[in-house]
C-alpha cells in the first residue's frame, strides 16, 4: 500500500520568510501527488498536483513543489509567507485498491505565520 | 452557487440515535466520496461512488450506509450512533477516480452527547 509521511505537525514562520513543508511518500509504482490545504471551518481545497511530466508544480497562491523521485519527496514551499497561508496542509497520494483509486492522505501539518 | 454542499453543518444528538447527512454537488462530477476527519484532523476515506456504484468501502461499522439517489447526490446514513463517531465528515467530489482533484465541501460537524 503507499502512504504519505508529513514530517512536522506543526511549522511556524515569520511573514515573508520561506515556507517549506515536508512530505516523503512510499510507492510501488509511480504515483500521483497532491498538496490540499484547509483553512479552519472548510473543506480541503487542491492547491497542486503531480501527475507525469514536469517535476516542478506550480500551484494556487504562489506555493509550488517538486517530485524527487530518488529522494522520495514532495517537498512544499512559498518564497514568502503571508498571514493568509496560516492553515493546515496535507499531502495526499493516489493509489489502486482492488482496481480502484483512492486518496491517502498524511496526517496533516498545521502552518502558522508569525507577524 | 456552491459546488459542493451539505447538510447539516453541525448535528449535536445523543448516543443511539439515527441520523443522515446530504451531499450535492453541481459540478457534473461522476465520483463522489464520504471522508471522516477526526480530532487531530487525521483525514480518511470511507466511501466512494462512480456513476452512483459504490467502489469503495473502507472498513466502516455497517452503521454506516451510503446512498447515491443520482450522481449528483450522495447521503449518509447513521445508525445507533456512538461517541467514536463524533467528528468532522467531508463529501468530495471528482470527475474520474481517485488520482483527478477532489472537490470537498465544508463538512459536517457530528457532536454525540
Amino acid at each position: 500500500a503507499q502512504s504519505v509521511t508529513q514530517l512536522g505537525s506543526h511549522v511556524s514562520v515569520s511573514e515573508g520568510a520561506l515556507v517549506l513543508l515536508r512530505c516523503n511518500y512510499s510507492s510501488s509504482v509511480p504515483p500521483y501527488l497532491f498538496w490540499y490545504v484547509q483553512y479552519p471551518n472548510q473543506g480541503l481545497q487542491l492547491l497542486l498536483k503531480y501527475t507525469t511530466g514536469a517535476t516542478l508544480v506550480k500551484g494556487i497562491n504562489g506555493f509550488e513543489a517538486e517530485f524527487k523521485k530518488s529522494e522520495t519527496s514532495f517537498h512544499l514551499t512559498k518564497p514568502s509567507a503571508h498571514m493568509s497561508d496560516a492553515a493546515e496542509y496535507f499531502c495526499a497520494v493516489s493509489e489502486v485498491d482492488f482496481g480502484n483509486e483512492k486518496l491517502t492522505f498524511g496526517t496533516g501539518t498545521r502552518l502558522t505565520i508569525i507577524p | 452557487d456552491t459546488a459542493v454542499s451539505q447538510t447539516p453543518k453541525y448535528l449535536v444528538t445523543q448516543m443511539g440515535n439515527d441520523k443522515s447527512i446530504k451531499c450535492e454537488q453541481n459540478l457534473g462530477h461522476d465520483t463522489m466520496y464520504w471522508y471522516k476527519q477526526d480530532s487531530k484532523k487525521f483525514l480518511k476515506i470511507m466511501f466512494s461512488y462512480n456513476n452512483k456504484e459504490l467502489i469503495i468501502n473502507e472498513t466502516v461499522p455497517n452503521r454506516f450506509s451510503p446512498k447515491s439517489p443520482d450522481k449528483a447526490h450522495l447521503n449518509l446514513h447513521i445508525n445507533s450512533l456512538e461517541l467514536g463517531d463524533s467528528a468532522v465528515y467531508f463529501c468530495a467530489s471528482s470527475q474520474g477516480q481517485g488520482r483527478q482533484p477532489q472537490h470537498f465541501g465544508d463538512g459536517t460537524r457530528l457532536s454525540i452527547l
